[in-house]
């Protein structure tokens, strides 16, 4: 079975900082997805990493693959409010199928 | 709205009642994914198909779950016999062959 770990499980901080969210397993995937959730809507794809050490800049988010293809991160700098949610990772892993293997989720509070 | 419309978006009924929730993917998508969410945690793959070929169920699928994809097009879920267990969000995402998936904004499932 393969899992992964994401960390931390919640977050809070203020506005105009920065943090890191990690993923982790021991397993390897052929891809990973980052997604965002808003309460009461479904995951919407932030990014997909597919190649290990492949780093991957959507304005103020970078997003890591590990060189092994068994963990990543998300980093954001200078966090806004409009950047609360819920942060998940999903991957595909290598003798999955197509099915995705959810993380349990971020929950990232930007206060003003 | 081109993307993944997923109805009802809210279901609420007594335990023993059978549901039926329905997904209509992106258009041209020919995979077709079902997962399920509960409060807290990332969301838990069900099943999937390739056009109308459903290609795998999870365990977590029980044989009181169906699901159908007829025509290759839109996708129905149907719960028999519902338990308390069942209340989550079901989110339905839809892909083209070994692409990112992309997600609904499910259906919350209460049993009463």
């Amino acid at each position: 079975t393969q899992l992964l770990e994401q960390s931390p499980q919640f977050l809070s901080i203020q506005e105009g900082e920065n943090l890191t969210v990690y993923c982790n397993s021991s397993s390897v995937f052929s891809s990973l997805q980052w997604y965002r959730q808003e309460p009461g809507e479904g995951p919407v794809l932030l990014v997909t990493v597919v190649t290990g050490g492949e780093v991957k800049k959507l304005k103020r988010l970078t997003f890591q693959f590990g060189d092994a293809r068994k963990d990543s991160s998300l980093h954001i700098t200078a966090a806004q409010p409009g950047d609360t949610g819920l942060y998940l990772c999903a991957g595909v892993g290598e003798t999955s199928g197509s099915r995705l293997t959810f993380g349990e989720g971020t929950q990232l509070t930007v206060n003003p | 709205d081109t993307g993944v419309s997923q109805d009802p978006r809210h279901k609420i009924t007594k335990r023993g009642q059978n549901v039926t929730f329905r997904c209509d993917p992106i258009s041209e998508h020919n995979r077709l994914y079902w997962y399920r969410q509960t409060l807290g945690q990332g969301p838990e793959f069900l099943t999937y198909f390739q056009n109308e070929a459903q290609l795998e169920k999870s365990r977590l699928l029980s044989d009181r779950f169906s699901a159908e994809r007829p025509k290759g097009s839109f996708s129905t879920l149907e719960i028999q016999r519902t338990e308390q267990g069942d209340s989550a969000m079901y989110l339905c995402a839809s892909s083209l062959l070994n692409q990112p998936q992309h997600f609904g904004d499910g259906t919350r499932l209460s049993i009463l």
